[in-house]
C-alpha cells in the first residue's frame, strides 16, 4: 500500500505571494491532518480534514486554510507569505473513524522556504 | 490539553535497553498515552499507546504508572536506526479525531 505523499518536495517563495500545498493520503484513508514544523515552535498541529469537512482546528491565523477533496485528497494555502511561514509542512491521513484511536501516518513533507 | 514532560535528550550504546521517562501528572481520565517517534529528514512515525494496562509491540514496551501521572517508553535493545525524536501525546482518541499535539520530546542519541 502506498504511503502518504506530498508534493512538492521543496518550494521557495517571496514575502507576500501564496502557496498550495498538496497532500494524497493513504487509500482508504479518510481523514488528513495538516502541521507545520520549525526549529523554534517544533511540530504545531494545523487542521484535520475528515470527509471534506474541516474537523479540527490549530492556532494559526486565517491565512492558512485548507480543503479536502471527495476522493480525501487535501490542499492546504498560506497567503501573502512571511518569512516565519517558513518550515517543513507535514501532513498524516488516518482512517478517521470515530470510536478509537486511528495511527495517524505521516508524509515526508514539504519544505517552504520564504525568502 | 494536558501537557506532557520529557527529558530534552538522552544517550544510550547500542543494544543496550532504553528507557524513555513522561510525566503527565494533569492527566484526565479518557486521555490515552501515545508515543511518536520522528527519525532524521523524515515525518513523525507511531510507535505505541496505552490506556492504563501496560502496552507491547513489535517496536517497544509502554510502562503506564498505576496513578497514570507518568510512563516510560522501552527500546528492549536499542539500535542505531532507533536514534530520533521521541514524542509522549495525550490524547482522548474518541473526540480528537486524528488531531495530535506534540511538544519538544526527547532526542534520543544512540552509540555503537
Amino acid at each position: 500500500k502506498a504511503g502518504v505523499t506530498q508534493t512538492p518536495r521543496y518550494l521557495i517563495k517571496t514575502r507576500g505571494q501564496q502557496v498550495t500545498l498538496s497532500c494524497s493520503p493513504i487509500s482508504g484513508h479518510r481523514s488528513v491532518s495538516w502541521y507545520q514544523q520549525t526549529p523554534g515552535q517544533g511540530l504545531q498541529f494545523l487542521f484535520e480534514y475528515f470527509s471534506e469537512t474541516q474537523r479540527n482546528k490549530g492556532n494559526f491565523p486565517g491565512r492558512f486554510s485548507g480543503r479536502q477533496f471527495s476522493n480525501s485528497r487535501s490542499e492546504m494555502n498560506v497567503s501573502t507569505l512571511e518569512l516565519g511561514d517558513s518550515a517543513l509542512y507535514l501532513c498524516a491521513s488516518g482512517s478517521g473513524g470515530g470510536g478509537g484511536y486511528n495511527e495517524q501516518f505521516f508524509g515526508p513533507g514539504t519544505r517552504l522556504t520564504v525568502l | 490539553d494536558a501537557k506532557t514532560t520529557q527529558p530534552n535528550s538522552m544517550e544510550s550504546n547500542e543494544e543496550e535497553p532504553v528507557h524513555l521517562p513522561c510525566n503527565h501528572s494533569t492527566i484526565s481520565g479518557t486521555d490515552y498515552i501515545h508515543w511518536y517517534r520522528q527519525l532524521p529528514s523524515q515525518g513523525p512515525e507511531y510507535v505505541i499507546h496505552g490506556l492504563t494496562s501496560n502496552v507491547n509491540n513489535r517496536m517497544a514496551s509502554l510502562a503506564i504508572a498505576e496513578d497514570r501521572k507518568s510512563s516510560t517508553l522501552i527500546l528492549h535493545r536499542a539500535t542505531l536506526r532507533d536514534a530520533a525524536v521521541y514524542y509522549c501525546i495525550l490524547r482522548d482518541d474518541y473526540n480528537q479525531g486524528g488531531k495530535l499535539i506534540f511538544g519538544q520530546g526527547t532526542e534520543l542519541s544512540v552509540k555503537p
